[in-house]
């Protein structure tokens, strides 16, 4: 069965510090791998998506970047830290299908707190 | 582009009653729908889906849902709530065909009330 990792579960960091989260996935080839941020009462803010390695794609503009080094493995980091980057951070990932409809499967989490 | 309303941000409820939690979507194309369910501190967790077929979708924990086309809702039911149920649940669309991105309602937190 297919399960996802990520790491850590919670972080603190202060402002102005790089950051380095991380995500695997076990038991599927060529994922979809998705980074989001939810903030309360706001929802799910998709960050970054990839369909392949090295094939990144922003959603919307940050000082936060996203890198996908192996097939099952998607990475988000960031040089410096703004205290708007607090949240929680969710990883995910999903089948590839050419009809679509592929439901996406979530990680723990990470729950950021910049200081 | 689609996009997801949840029509109810918090909906209280005595454990035992029934419980319905609104979706409602808008896209110009086929979509896909999915719930899931947000327990505290956790990722998301897929209750049910619906693709195609039957618009009576059931999901896991005893819950359901009814595609409904002509008034583009997706309500989430379930017929007697427990304590357990308590967390926030969300609508998501997606469009048909290939790729596309999911898009998420701002989710619905369900309180059950002993």
């Amino acid at each position: 069965s297919q399960t996802i990792h990520q790491w850590p579960a919670t972080l603190v960091q202060p402002v102005g510090s790089p950051l380095s989260l991380e995500c695997t996935v076990e038991g599927t080839s060529n994922p979809n791998l998705y980074w989001y941020r939810q903030a309360a009462g706001r929802g799910l803010q998709l960050l970054f998506y990839s369909v392949g390695i090295g094939q990144i794609s922003s959603e919307v503009p940050q000082n936060l970047s996203a890198s996908r080094p192996q097939d099952r493995q998607f990475i988000l980091s960031s040089k410096k830290l703004l205290l708007s980057d607090s949240g929680f951070y969710l990883c995910a990932w999903s089948g590839r299908d050419t009809l679509g409809g592929q439901p996406q499967h979530f990680g723990d989490g990470t729950r950021l707190s910049i200081l | 582009a689609q996009s997801v309303t949840q029509l109810d941000s918090q909906v209280p409820v005595f454990e035992e009653a029934p419980v319905e939690l609104r979706c409602n979507y808008s896209s110009s194309v086929s979509v896909y729908l999915f719930w899931y369910v947000q327990y505290p501190n956790q990722g998301l967790q897929l209750l049910l889906k619906y693709l195609s077929g039957s618009t009576l979708v059931k999901g896991i924990n005893g819950f359901e849902a009814e595609f409904n086309k002509s008034q583009t809702s997706f309500h989430l039911r379930k017929p007697s709530v427990h304590i357990s149920d308590t967390a926030e649940y969300f609508c998501a669309v997606i469009r048909s065909g290939g790729y596309q991105k999911v898009t998420f309602g701002i989710g619905t937190k369900l309180q059950v009330i002993p």
